[in-house]
């Protein structure tokens, strides 16, 4: 199983606040994890990959960052939301060469 | 990244027949894979079909198929027989290094 969880669903935050999104996958073990944000209406832009525990790459300079403190999880982190950070996450693991799979996605509303 | 262009927003098409979404993308690399992605108003990412760059011979997979011209980045989605659950948002999805790179999509809309 490839099975993504991430949480939570929906989430309301107001500006200045913090915020922990999770996610934890299943199956083989060291995947390639993503992070990717859409905004609505639009594409998904990659934020944040990790080749490995605490191994993390950042696409776009942002008010986001990401950590891998375990094999099977990504967590995505800001210390002060903006408006400008609402829109829906979606986390991923995978690869070319077998696919992509992804997470049910969160959709941050900052107010 | 890489910039994805997929020129049309919105595509409506009857019930039983056929629409062609465009895609073009810009590269430097010579291997990659290529992928369509479908979203329904679920939001739920569904892979529909998967191509690698050094292949010439288009993928398909059941309905769905690709016309892929990697001369001109060029790679275009084919839906056949259309049913209403094909609605959805779809997106091309080149890779760069191993990342997607996604374009902004187009919305398919299925009439019975």
């Amino acid at each position: 199983s490839q099975t993504i969880h991430q949480w939570p669903a929906t989430l309301v935050q107001p500006v200045g606040s913090p915020l922990s999104l999770e996610c934890t996958v299943e199956g083989t073990s060291n995947p390639n994890l993503y992070w990717y944000r859409q905004a609505a209406g639009r594409g998904l832009q990659l934020l944040f990959y990790s080749v490995g525990i605490g191994q993390i790459s950042s696409e776009v300079p942002q008010n986001l960052s990401a950590s891998r403190p375990q094999d099977r999880q990504f967590i995505l982190s800001s210390k002060k939301l903006l408006l400008s950070d609402s829109g829906f996450y979606l986390c991923a693991r995978g690869g070319p060469n077998y696919g992509y799979t992804f997470g049910s996605g969160t959709r941050l509303t900052v107010v | 990244a890489q910039t994805v262009t997929q020129s049309q927003p919105e595509m409506s098409v009857q019930e039983a027949e056929t629409v062609t979404l465009s895609c073009t993308y810009d590269t430097s690399e010579n291997n990659y894979y290529l992928f369509w992605y479908k979203q329904p108003p679920s939001r739920q990412m569904i892979l529909v079909i998967r191509q690698e760059a050094y292949k010439q011979q288009n993928a398909t997979e059941n309905r769905f198929s690709v016309n892929f011209q990697k001369a001109a980045k060029s790679f275009s989605l084919k839906i056949s027989d259309s049913q209403l659950g094909d609605t959805a948002m779809y997106f091309c999805a080149p890779t760069y290094d191993y990342k997607l790179s996604f374009g902004a999509g187009t919305t398919v809309t299925v009439r019975a």
